[in-house]
């Protein structure tokens, strides 16, 4: 399949569970985190962010957590279902809005939902 | 009425010769920019433009050029194409570069 040989961090989840994907970042200076949504053949889809204001922000069916202290980004989703299987990318950004779109992006985390 | 459109999809060619990527948005973003990811899924960025003007270099090789026509497209032209090169290559836009960037679906390029 398209995972073998990547060698991402994977998740395995059963349809129903929730899902929780984590994400640790370098720069205490970020000060905008994202979490994209990767499917096979596309290109990266917007979930939701973050500014380092705040500690949690809720979508639909997605949360995401960050803890600034330890430099670290979860990203929660709900009811996971056969749908949500992708790669998923956290990524960060700073300067507080003079980055003009430099994101810089995680390795990305592989997300199996069985049926 | 696909935001952010690329094309080609697939780019198959022979190492040297010179390849152009296109790439669209309808959004009205100011902002658009390349992401280059690599056979592990990585992510980054090579170039952004605002309003036609580059803002982002990230020490690309000069054989790869971007061009800005107006703020709608940003073109991707690459000069003697070698082996490393392959990758997907992603266009994005963003409004007034802020980083909320949408993307398009990837332009596959495979050099032999």
């Amino acid at each position: 399949g398209e995972s073998v040989g990547l060698h991402l961090p994977t998740l395995s989840v059963q349809e129903g569970d929730n899902s929780i994907i984590n994400c640790a970042y370098s720069n205490s200076a970020s000060d905008y985190f994202i979490w994209y949504k990767q499917e096979s053949g596309k290109g990266p889809q917007f979930i939701i962010d973050i500014r380092s204001n705040m500690d949690k922000r809720q979508g639909q069916r997605v949360t995401v957590l960050l803890n600034k202290t330890v430099k670290h980004l979860s990203l929660q989703i709900a009811a996971t279902q056969p749908g949500d299987s992708a790669v998923y990318f956290c990524a960060e950004s700073g300067a507080g809005g003079t980055s003009y779109g430099k994101l810089t992006f995680g390795q990305g985390t592989i997300l199996t939902v069985h049926p | 009425d696909t935001a952010v459109s690329q094309t080609p999809k697939y780019l198959v060619t022979q190492m040297g010769n010179d390849k152009s990527i296109k790439c669209e948005q309808n959004l009205g973003h100011d902002t658009m920019y390349w992401y280059k990811q690599d056979s592990k899924k990585f992510l980054k960025i090579m170039f952004s433009y605002n309003n036609k003007e580059l803002i982002i270099n990230e020490t690309v090789p000069n054989r790869f050029s971007p061009k800005s026509p107006d703020k709608a497209h940003l073109n991707l032209h690459i000069n003697s194409l070698e082996l490393g090169d392959s990758a997907v290559y992603f266009c994005a836009s963003s409004q007034q570069g802020g980083e909320k960037l949408f993307f398009g679906s990837g332009t596959q390029l495979s050099v032999l």
